[in-house]
């Protein structure tokens, strides 16, 4: 059974905190992806990686890093975060071509206040 | 670019109708893939099917059906007899072969009233 896995799914900062959110696939999968969804806006895409330690942006990167140092795990890395980051944060990941099915996890609800 | 447009923002219907969600799409490519997915109020999207742009075959699962048009470029969701389960947020989208991408709509509010 398809499995992702996010590190929380409710999170409260401050405004200047370094947050991680955490991603975790048990598929095996070479893609992973961080979106984030707000209300009127739909879902957007942060970053993407598709192989361990390479990463793509997506359309919203500012504000943003990621890592992958091993296959299953993507993290996401709000160095600073901001008052406007506050949103619902979807991790997904899946296999590579043709079969590019996403699977997502239980999103992260994250108030930065 | 790759677009999708789902027009509906929000649908309420009584339980035991039918809903239909229509979901248009344009692309350049010539092989592509059509998803859609079900977000609870939980909030995890849920897969529910993916269908490849030479397979125009509708489908049935239940009581989802897909209706899937290359000549309208749309595909869209038909939920039969709806039940309060069914209450979600359902988007359409489109990926393209090569690409890990995919586009999204931004997604039907669908409603069941008991």
């Amino acid at each position: 059974d398809v499995k992702v896995t996010q590190s929380s799914r409710y999170l409260v900062k401050r405004t200047g905190e370094k947050v991680f959110l955490e991603c975790v696939q048990d598929m095996d999968h070479e893609n992973m992806f961080w979106y984030r969804q707000d209300p009127g806006l739909g879902l957007r895409l942060i970053y993407f990686s598709y192989d361990v330690k390479m990463k793509e942006k997506g359309d919203i990167p500012e504000g943003y890093s990621v890592s992958r140092e091993k296959k299953e795990r993507f993290s996401l890395i709000l160095e600073s975060a901001s008052t406007n980051q506050t949103s619902m944060y979807l991790c997904a990941s899946s296999p590579p071509p043709p079969q590019e099915t996403q699977y997502f996890g239980p999103g992260t609800r994250l108030l930065v206040l | 670019a790759q677009k999708v447009t789902q027009a509906q923002t929000e649908i309420s219907v009584v339980e035991k109708e039918d809903v239909t969600l229509d979901c248009v799409y344009e692309t350049r490519d010539t092989t592509y893939y059509l998803f859609w997915y079900k977000q609870p109020p939980s909030g995890e999207l849920v897969f529910l099917i993916r269908r490849n742009s030479f397979d125009e075959q509708n489908e049935i699962s239940g009581r989802y059906s897909w209706n899937f048009q290359k000549s309208t470029s749309s595909f869209n969701f038909t939920i039969t007899a709806s039940q309060v389960v069914d209450s979600a947020v359902y988007f359409c989208a489109l990926g393209s072969r090569g690409n890990n991408r995919l586009a999204f709509g931004k997604g039907n509010q669908v409603v069941v009233i008991p």
